[in-house]
């Protein structure tokens, strides 16, 4: 089956304690991206990447950090999370990076920071 | 920058009423216009888009929506609302352009009252 998949699904974690938020798809897609989901705010972009190797910052990019070493995965570092990174996480992906493909979305991480 | 706009919160519908979700948008250069549903505790799903083409484009599940360029409008619709249809709905839009930015608006939350 096509899918995007994240782990964990959900997460509760100390602030300053380092996290990371795997994802994965196998559908051979180009471009990645993440984005955070908050109430009134609809999506973000945090960060996104055109292919290996290549990634660049999006709206939100302070506090986060990504790689993208293989083709299929495209992780979310947090290295010093802080509360106001409480969020819903997305992790998505396309074909190629020209405008017109659509995304596809992982189902989410909810992290917590207290 | 580019931005979009629902200007509804929420939007509730009799079953078997026709629905409407609206969204503006706001881009330099040509639009690529999608529209996303999000169910509970899922992804995002990708309903539809415009690229080019007939201004009356047709996604999945029965959904429709009308490409307006004078009122910069993309506004969701469908003739004949189902329950199963209440879920949180996501216009977004990217410049013909670029690679970077898929900008989502802020959600319109959908009930299709039995």
């Amino acid at each position: 089956e096509a899918q995007v998949t994240q782990n964990p699904r959900y997460l509760i974690t100390v602030t300053g304690k380092k996290l990371t938020v795997t994802c994965s798809q196998n559908m051979n897609h180009e471009y990645m991206s993440w984005y955070r989901q908050d109430p009134g705010l609809g999506l973000r972009q945090i960060y996104y990447s055109m292919n290996v190797e290549v990634t660049d910052k999006g709206d939100v990019p302070e506090g986060y950090k990504v790689s993208r070493k293989e083709k299929r995965n495209f992780p979310l570092i947090l290295e010093s999370p802080s509360p106001n990174q409480t969020s819903l996480y997305f992790c998505a992906s396309s074909f190629g990076w020209a405008a017109s493909y659509e995304q596809y979305f992982g189902p989410g991480t909810r992290l917590t920071v207290t | 920058a580019q931005s979009v706009a629902q200007p509804e919160d929420q939007v509730n519908v009799a079953e078997g009423n026709p629905l409407t979700v609206k969204c503006t948008y706001s881009v330099s250069g040509n639009p690529y216009l999608f529209w996303y549903v999000q169910y509970p505790n899922r992804g995002l799903q990708f309903l539809l888009k415009y690229i080019t083409g007939d201004n009356l484009v047709k996604g999945s599940y029965g959904f429709e929506a009308e490409f307006n360029k004078s009122q910069t409008s993309f506004h969701l619709k469908k003739p004949s609302a189902l329950v199963s249809d209440s879920a949180l709905y996501f216009c977004a839009v990217r410049d013909a352009g670029s690679a970077r930015q898929l900008t989502f608006g802020s959600g319109t939350q959908l009930t299709v009252l039995p």
